[in-house]
């Protein structure tokens, strides 16, 4: 098993560029969400997802949108960048039949913005 | 709300020497609380968890945490540190009970001295 892909492991973006941050899971996992690691400051929930078609907001949501079509995909988008977006992002997942609270997490995703 | 406090952002031991990461937690309702381990350039794992079973928890690679509700603590320890050791540790707590929603400490990086 792939476990959590995530996609690209890195990024440039110019301050207003747009860009989707790619996540997928094989383990038929019902939630799946995004969190952003800065340092000093752990990691931070950006937006969840229970299930396709259901999508909340975590701590720091806004500059993001997410999606979630099928039960394999999580996509974060960024609208418009700014630098204060900088950051590695991490998607994760978990599963209804799993441990409680053992979310699986992908390598991470490095986005600088310029 | 609940919440977790790392004592110490990094912490330094000698190779054999005892290993231990403080957290302290806050919470209205009975926590669900876990560590996790982020090695280099990689992303989290989960190393041990406590959901109101057994207070003395044992994980992976020797670690193990004791939730003492008295004094709001889950302190991460290892008898004898090794090399392979060196990462950084999150704690983390469930958000409502969830088996999705973590709010994590701000990590404490633990480096082994040879």
């Amino acid at each position: 098993n792939a476990g959590v892909t995530q996609t690209p492991k890195f990024q440039v973006l110019k301050t207003g560029q747009s860009m989707t941050l790619q996540c997928a899971q094989d383990m038929n996992h019902e939630y799946m969400s995004w969190y952003r690691q800065d340092p000093g400051m752990g990691l931070r929930l950006i937006h969840y997802s229970v299930g396709a078609g259901i999508t909340d907001q975590g701590e720091v949501p806004n500059g993001y949108n997410v999606s979630r079509s099928t039960t394999e995909d999580f996509p974060l988008r960024l609208l418009s960048a700014a630098p204060s977006q900088t950051s590695v992002y991490f998607c994760a997942s978990s599963g209804r039949t799993g441990g409680l609270g053992e979310l699986f997490f992908g390598e991470g995703s490095r986005l600088t913005v310029l | 709300a609940q919440s977790v406090t790392q004592l110490g952002s990094h912490v330094s031991v000698s190779e054999g020497a005892l290993v231990l990461l403080r957290c302290n937690y806050s919470s209205s309702v009975p926590p669900y609380l876990f560590w996790y381990v982020q090695y280099p350039n990689q992303g989290l794992q989960l190393l041990l968890k406590y959901t109101s079973a057994a207070t003395l928890v044992k994980g992976i690679n020797g670690f193990e945490a004791e939730f003492k509700k008295s004094e709001t603590s889950f302190h991460l320890t290892k008898p004898s540190a090794h090399m392979s050791d060196a990462a950084e540790y999150f704690c983390a707590v469930s958000v409502g009970g969830s088996n999705y929603k973590l709010t994590f400490g701000k990590g404490t990086l633990l480096t082994v001295n040879p």
